[in-house]
């Protein structure tokens, strides 16, 4: 059955270092989202993707966080360099956006949960 | 104030009764409105969504929303334990066109 999937489940990284997440969203869907969730600040839109493009990342640290989708399967998330205050869950989600409500439904994937010691 | 607002519970019901969650929202313009159930340590499962004013039933689920005093509800008719879990609420704004979560309210479904 079609779903979200990302890869790595789990990271576990010093600081410093480099982390890429990766997202395979549902095929056909149009619309990527990336979010972080943690404890204290819940579930938090860091940016997202239409037809490829991005539309906002007004969320995401620009220093360190880049987000691209280079192709129609495939949406990245970097952090460089990381930072322990990175440590969260991060989702991507997708959707079949096209301007109706009902395209709203976002679809989440299993989530990376990353640890920067 | 916070655009999507939950009670962060935890909200404790006995096996069979009626579970009652609550968002209420700041931005006038929303347009569509959505239930997530997360089970902890898994990802937001999509389980009801709402765009009239009214309610709008699925199995054992009834979303209630109300513009007019900007209030949104979930109900969850004969509570099982396995509803148990963390509900988080998500509006749609009418400016942002993206989703805003609510902190989520835990439910425990006591057997």
């Amino acid at each position: 059955d079609a779903r979200v999937t990302q890869t790595p489940r789990h990271k576990v990284t010093e600081m410093g270092q480099e982390v890429t997440m990766r997202c395979q969203p549902i095929l056909g869907h149009n619309t990527v989202f990336w979010y972080r969730q943690t404890m204290m600040q819940g579930l938090e839109l860091l940016a997202y993707f239409r037809n490829r493009a991005p539309l906002d990342d007004s969320g995401m640290p620009k220093d360190r966080f880049s987000a691209e989708m280079p192709d129609a399967t495939l949406a990245t998330l970097k952090i460089q360099p990381s930072e322990p205050r990175d440590s969260a869950v991060y989702f991507c989600a997708s959707g079949d956006l096209r301007g109706l409500q009902s395209a709203y439904e976002q679809y989440f994937g299993p989530g990376t949960r990353l640890t920067v010691t | 104030q916070k655009e999507v607002e939950q009670n962060s519970g935890p909200l404790s019901v006995p096996e069979g009764a009626i579970a009652s969650l609550n968002c209420t929202y700041s931005d006038r313009g929303s347009q569509s409105f959505f239930w997530y159930r997360q089970y902890s340590g898994k990802s937001p499962e999509l389980i009801m969504f709402i765009y009239s004013n009214g309610d709008k039933e699925d199995g054992r689920f009834t979303a209630q929303l109300n513009k007019a005093s900007q209030y949104v509800s979930l109900l969850i008719r004969d509570s099982q334990p396995s509803d148990s879990a963390t509900y988080l609420c998500a509006v749609l704004s009418g400016s942002a066109r993206q989703l805003t979560f609510g902190s989520g309210t835990q439910l425990t479904v006591l057997p």
